[in-house]
């Protein structure tokens, strides 16, 4: 059971929008601590995606954003390609537990 | 550049210790802010957070595994080290070490650089 409440599966064709949702609470988005975003391809290693709620590293495409509201945050994925078949995760902080927490992964499938 | 690798045993058997290095390069364990921390993903499953060391030797541990974790660093050897104690089979995963901040920025808590991750199974 995590921390952070993702719905584990999510689809959409190519060229289409997606959103995927985290929920906490307010001892972790809710406290204002910030909510991060990994890329995990199949076989590889988690990358960072967003962070900072909002924020891309350099090299990720635009098509990636990130936004928060309380304790929720959400992760857009505009004009789906199929490289995009990944899990992505969320994660932040819990002052609570003291403790790095990530949601449970969310399965994007890109039909 | 920014990287990390972990190194260790494949295969462990049930009750021993584990010992796992995090080699990095590209950053120094002796910065401000800097920190490195484990992560691991059991088979088919969500990322499980670990622990954390800081350049100023601050370590944070999971609440549930924190009789059973240790973390080190050698700054001259740019090597962050885990020590797991008493595997079981459910501890079978993927080990991943990531370049962590604690600075006042957006990145603070985030883990934006990882190593590849090495595979870790228990069993007899």
């Amino acid at each position: 059971q995590s921390v952070l409440t993702q719905a584990p599966s999510v689809s959409g064709a190519p060229g289409q929008r997606v959103t995927i949702s985290c929920t906490g609470n307010s001892s972790n988005i809710g406290a204002g601590f910030g909510v991060h975003w990994y890329q995990q391809l199949p076989g590889t290693a988690p990358k960072l995606l967003i962070y900072g709620d909002n924020n891309r590293p350099s090299g990720v495409p635009d098509r990636f954003s990130g936004s928060k509201s309380g304790t929720s945050a959400s992760l857009g994925i505009t004009g789906l390609q199929a490289d995009d078949e990944a899990h992505y995760y969320c994660q932040s902080y819990d002052s609570s537990l003291r403790a790095w927490v990530f949601g449970g992964g969310t399965e994007l499938t890109v039909l | 550049q920014i990287t990390l690798k972990e190194s260790g045993p494949t295969l462990v058997k049930p009750t021993q210790t584990l010992t796992l290095t995090c080699t990095f390069s590209g950053f120094s364990l002796t910065t401000n802010g800097v920190g490195v921390g484990w992560i691991r993903q059991s088979p088919g499953k969500a990322l499980e957070w670990l622990t954390i060391i800081y350049w100023d030797d601050d370590k944070r541990y999971r609440s549930s595994l924190k009789t059973r974790l240790t973390i080190t660093k050698d700054t001259s050897k740019n090597q962050v080290v885990l020590i797991m104690t008493n595997m079981d089979p459910v501890d079978t995963g993927t080990y991943y070490c990531a370049h962590s901040l604690t600075t006042f920025t957006a990145l603070r808590n985030a883990f934006d650089i990882w190593g590849q991750g090495t595979m870790v199974t228990v069993s007899s």
